[in-house]
């Protein structure tokens, strides 16, 4: 039973161009989000996360967006670099019910073209 | 702080033996993941600790798979006999729950392989 799902395997975009990566979840207990991006041989680092009271929160390039009744979350990059290809993911966690537990999905490999 | 070590990096292993995967976690942190990264399931939650006490062991796959977390510096991963379908990268992460946030930070994980 997948609760968060990342449905696009992967995705190409063009340097200097938006890219929207997506997840879905379906506990509707899941009140805090994050964003993860792994490169080759190395562990995920933290990049963004999100709290269910925003919809929206911003660092620099990164914006993530929440639809709470859709279940969805989304991360755009703009504008999208090079450096920026790598695997993103993206996991859920319940901390309303004192739990601390992390949840992720299957991974977004994006790659930028220069 | 050096983060979260884990160790080997690299562990090579005929079916049926025993491996153990080590991590030590950032200091101060009081919960501990382990992962496993599979192509189909993504980052696979396989335990999870808290102040040194598993609270959730749901996504070890078998009996084969046990973790243990003796004090807040160290745990192990251990796989009993290890087979072939086992060869994945796994992931020790800590994190402080109750702060602020929630991240957690990831060691740079060990490449299992099992032949």
């Amino acid at each position: 039973d997948q609760q968060v799902k990342q449905n696009s395997p992967s995705l190409s975009v063009q340097e200097g161009r938006i890219s929207i990566l997506n997840c879905d979840y379906t506990n509707s207990m899941f009140d805090y989000f994050l964003w993860y991006k792994k490169y080759p041989a190395e562990g995920p680092t933290f990049l963004i996360s999100i709290s269910s009271i925003k919809d929206k929160n911003e660092d620099g390039r990164f914006t993530v967006f929440l639809n709470k009744s859709a279940k969805h979350l989304s991360l755009h990059i703009v504008p999208s670099q090079p450096g920026d290809s790598a695997v993103y993911f993206c996991a859920a966690s319940a901390r309303s019910s004192n739990t601390g537990k992390l949840i992720f999905g299957q991974g977004t490999t994006l790659q930028v073209k220069p | 702080d050096a983060g979260v070590i884990q160790s080997p990096r690299h562990e090579v292993t005929e079916m049926g033996q025993e491996v153990t995967l080590r991590c030590k976690p950032i200091s101060g942190h009081n919960s501990l993941f382990w992962y496993r990264q599979t192509m189909m399931r993504g980052l696979e939650l396989l335990i999870y600790f808290n102040n040194n006490v598993p609270i959730d062991d749901s996504g070890m796959p078998e009996d084969r798979f046990s973790a243990k977390m003796p004090n807040a510096s160290f745990s192990t991963l251990k796989i009993q006999p290890s087979e072939p379908r086992d060869s994945a990268v796994y992931f020790c992460a800590s994190s402080l729950f109750g702060g602020v946030e929630a991240e957690a930070f990831f060691g740079q994980g060990t490449r299992l392989t099992v032949v």
